[in-house]
């Protein structure tokens, strides 16, 4: 079945740091990808996506490449804050009739001052 | 406009008692979806509903676990006989569908309820 695969956190960094957080999938259609962001306390909401292959998703600074040929996501920030601590969570839909969205368990990152 | 609601945002129950949750979606999205998230995991998909169409429940995790939607509106997540490992954070999201332009496939989440079972 499609599933996502993303790195164990947490992930520490400091600030200005260049963070990679790596996702990989398995899908048997052609799926959409997605980044998606839980700030503590609140809801989750859409980081970035992508729809097709090659295509770069963007924002906020972060971006993530959809790599069709290595069935990869990854998501990276040249310098990340200390307001970027959150959990990231990598997703993807495919069209069966219905949009069942699968995600990944989730990337906890702190950044320090 | 509106973002999608939950009520209530924090429910108290004791073990064996039926829980309801309730998801306002946001006005005109035709998808909805709920999901199980316990303290520091992932979501754990639980229902879709899509329109007109049967609901996948196919992430229900027993027959203790129902939802409802009326038509492209309101749904209720219900939990019978709630058990402690039905502790947790369940979140709602609509989609808008086709008519979302390029936000079709893009999920609107809710803040979420946060059940605890004593």
């Amino acid at each position: 079945g499609d599933s996502v695969t993303q790195m164990e956190g947490p992930v520490t960094l400091s600030e200005e740091a260049f963070l990679t957080i790596n996702c990989t999938y398995t899908a048997t259609g052609y799926p959409s990808l997605f980044w998606y962001v839980q700030y503590p306390g609140e809801g989750l909401q859409l980081l970035l996506k992508a729809t097709k292959a090659d295509d770069k998703g963007s924002n906020k600074g972060f971006e993530a490449t959809y790599r069709k040929e290595t069935t990869s996501f990854h998501l990276e920030k040249g310098s990340v804050q200390v307001s970027d601590s959150a959990v990231y969570f990598c997703a993807l839909s495919v069209n069966t009739g219905g949009f069942k969205t699968i995600f990944g368990a989730g990337t906890r990152l702190f950044v320090k001052a | 406009g509106a973002g999608v609601s939950q009520s209530p945002s924090n429910k108290v129950t004791e073990k064996g008692k039926d829980v309801e949750l309730r998801c306002d979606p946001i006005s005109g999205h035709t998808a909805l979806y709920w999901y199980r998230q316990r303290l520091g995991q992932g979501l754990e998909f639980l229902i879709y509903f899509q329109g007109n169409s049967a609901p996948d429940k196919s992430g229900l995790p027993s027959d203790r676990f129902s939802a409802e939607r009326t038509g492209e509106s309101v749904s209720t997540l219900t939990i019978q006989r709630t058990q402690q490992e039905d502790s947790a954070v369940y979140l709602c999201a609509s989609r808008p569908g086709l008519a979302g332009g390029s936000s079709y496939n893009e999920q609107f989440f809710g803040p979420g309820t946060r059940l605890t079972v004593l």
